[in-house]
């Protein structure tokens, strides 16, 4: 598998701002896409970033909230716009191969809204 | 809609017992299914896939078993050590492969020394 780069880590923000979160991966992939996991719960899938054109939102995520980028097979950005405390969530990007290959995840950026 | 459910939501056992966490998916037609473990303040590491067409995978300690038709896998692991503690998760990849995962909740899995 691959290995994908993510950052910021984590940051504390003050509600009302944005914060980008960006995926570099270290080989082309096929899919990216980019996911929310609240406290105690599981991963929920925000989108998936599609190269080159609009992500493709799941329901309940919208793109004027989560604006996401993909210019290219290898990096992928994350908008969190105007956020507030509810906002507050670990954010995980993914990527595959397609087919029957491992999706393999970032570090994941622990955000905080204050 | 594709839902996960994992059992139990957490386990605490001793150093050296084999267990095993169920997984079991609402919907049966899936691509495949993977499992990863989760550290905490990390991400998740894969740690086996299974195709849709298979019934286990191993690796090492780890052997996970689908059973399509009714909806459940299994992840078995044998020897348990302080190392495997940890949240394991379970993914289900629908819609052909192209679209992302289902996951449930995760078990969070204790080995005490």
């Amino acid at each position: 598998s691959a290995v994908i780069s993510q950052k910021p880590s984590r940051d504390i923000c003050q509600r009302g701002t944005s914060l980008t979160i960006q995926c570099q991966v270290d080989s082309q992939v096929t899919m990216m896409f980019w996911y929310r996991q609240q406290p105690g719960q599981s991963l929920t899938l925000i989108a998936t970033a599609n190269q080159g054109s609009e992500a493709t939102y799941e329901s309940g995520f919208v793109i004027d909230k989560f604006p996401i980028s993909r210019p290219n097979l290898t990096f992928s950005t994350l908008t969190v716009s105007n956020m507030s405390p509810e906002d507050s969530s670990i954010y995980l990007c993914s990527g595959d191969r397609g087919g029957n290959t491992e999706a393999f995840f970032g570090q994941g950026t622990r955000l905080t809204v204050v | 809609k594709q839902e996960v459910t994992q059992i139990p939501a957490a386990l605490s056992v001793p150093e050296g017992e084999n267990l095993v966490l169920n997984c079991s998916f609402t919907d049966s037609a899936i691509y495949n299914l993977q499992w990863f473990r989760q550290d905490p303040g990390k991400g998740l590491t894969s740690l086996l896939l299974i195709q849709s067409s298979q019934r286990e995978q191993t690796s090492g300690r780890l052997n996970a078993s689908l059973d399509k038709s009714s909806g459940r896998s299994t992840l078995y692991i044998a020897a348990s050590q302080p190392g495997d503690s940890a949240t394991y998760l379970c993914a289900v990849h629908s819609g052909g492969g192209a679209d992302g995962l289902t996951f449930g909740k995760g078990t969070h899995l204790i080995i005490q020394p």
